[in-house]
């Protein structure tokens, strides 16, 4: 069991570009999460999926956000034309079924 | 609604005990409790369902008063590494997204 890994770890960026993450979840979890944190605050839902399919897009995400699963494996998170509220750490977890998630080591971002 | 944790923050000295209380307005599923170190990814601590059964690990342990809607993180004999920031992440129904509090400090000090 590897655990949930993210990458990259640490990005940073101008304003206005595109960047896209990458979670691989643990082998056998069918669901994977993507949250977003800011300092002193906790995990914020953003999206998640069962397989391939997105079963659940927060109302909050504008639309300069995407995420996929194509294979129902690993999954990428999109933001275009970035903005310096964008700047937070973004964790991604997995779970079998809708069982206990496990999150991976997330992606600070910076938008400069 | 995001549920609400107390205290914010304490600081304990090794072998004092602590409460974390985590309380939520809506009716849930589950309550999951974590612990992030600095700079780390949240770890799992505990669940708690609906129905009073709890799963966890180490030593330390949790209740769920479903009808209060409520749940609380007993840690007791408390270490060094137990500092961190604790989150409760709350589920209305199995397999749904966590909604997680803002959080609570706990610092130990030797």
């Amino acid at each position: 069991d590897t655990g949930v890994s993210q990458d990259p770890r640490h990005k940073i960026t101008k304003r206005g570009q595109n960047v896209t993450f990458r979670c691989d979840p643990i082998s056998e979890h069918n669901r994977l999460y993507w949250y977003r944190q800011t300092l002193g605050q906790g995990p914020e839902f953003l999206t998640y999926f069962q397989n391939e399919a997105q079963l659940e897009k927060s109302r909050l995400l504008s639309d300069r956000f995407s995420a996929e699963r194509p294979k129902g494996s690993f999954s990428t998170l999109e933001i275009q034309r970035t903005e310096q509220g964008d700047s937070a750490m973004y964790l991604c977890a997995s779970s079998f079924r809708g069982d206990t998630q496990y999150f991976g080591p997330g992606t600070r971002l910076t938008v400069l | 609604q995001q549920p609400v944790q107390s205290p914010q923050a304490v600081i304990l000295r090794e072998g004092e005990d602590a409460v974390i209380n985590c309380s939520s307005s809506k009716a849930l599923y589950s309550v999951h409790w974590y612990r992030q170190k600095h700079g780390e990814a949240p770890v799992f601590l505990m669940i708690l369902l609906k129905g009073g059964e709890q799963k966890g690990h180490d030593k330390i342990s949790a209740s769920f008063n479903e009808k209060k809607q409520q749940s609380s993180l007993y840690l007791t004999a408390s270490q060094l590494s137990y500092s961190g920031t604790y989150f409760c992440g709350t589920e209305i129904r199995y397999g749904n997204k966590l909604v997680f509090g803002a959080g609570t400090i706990l610092r130990v000090k030797s």
